[in-house]
């Protein structure tokens, strides 16, 4: 079983400012990461997969980076609806989330 | 579009079974696994189980392995979910979620491109 830790639980920050999000992994995963938003009362939306690659319609904003057991998405500046909970995924396992907070 | 539209959830005591339906359209159905992933009131996700486009391939999550039962139609373009032995610990949120790998095999990558918006189930007496 792979156990995915993402830190930190909450980050506080205000629109226009870069947002570093970290997964890691409890054995090495190679590349095969993803990254999913969810905001409240809606289902979680794909931003990232297999570590880097942006899904269909992500905006540039978002970047993914890593592999083997570290992985980070990085927002490169906050807009107003990038304030939710980010999960990172690999097969069946999910992290515990991000929740990314207005400051 | 892609639409995913998840029904039969409710409120079922424990011990009771319940079925989970999930409609697909704008996509070629049997082109792509499926998944169910839940998310119980205020807590993260977590995968249920999945099934391959051929239904050949099928995963559990240790928590429902033995419980659960996962099937697809294709010529319906429906997933199913079959939850027997339900306990207050499955009370959840439950999504159907497409694979965005064509022909993938459970197991393989699972990165959910497009998901439903989920149904209820609640288990209490």
């Amino acid at each position: 079983e792979i156990v995915l830790t993402q830190s930190p639980a909450t980050l506080s920050l205000s629109p226009g400012e870069r947002a570093t999000l970290s997964c890691r992994a409890s054995q090495s995963v190679s590349s095969y990461l993803a990254w999913y938003q969810q905001k409240p009362g809606q289902a979680p939306r794909l931003l990232i997969y297999d570590a880097s690659n942006r899904a269909t319609g992500i905006p540039a904003r978002f970047s993914g980076s890593g592999s083997g057991t570290d992985f980070t998405l990085t927002i490169s500046s906050l807009e107003p609806e990038d304030f939710a909970v980010y999960y990172c995924q690999q097969r069946g396992f999910f992290g515990g989330g991000t929740k990314v907070e207005i400051k | 579009e892609v639409q995913l539209v998840e029904s039969g959830g409710g409120l079922v005591q424990p011990g009771r079974s319940l079925r989970l339906s999930c409609a697909a359209s704008g996509f070629t159905f049997d082109d792509y696994a499926m998944h169910w992933v839940r998310q119980a009131p205020g807590k993260g996700l977590e995968w249920v189980s999945g099934i391959s486009w051929n239904s050949g391939s099928i995963g559990y999550a240790d928590s429902v392995k033995g419980r659960f039962t996962i099937s697809r139609d294709n010529a319906k373009n429906s997933l199913y979910l079959q939850m027997n032995s339900l306990r207050a610990e499955d009370t959840a949120l439950y999504y159907c979620a497409k694979d965005i790998m064509p022909r993938a095999l459970v197991g393989a990558t699972e990165y959910f491109d497009y998901w439903g918006q989920g149904t209820l189930v609640t288990v209490s007496s």
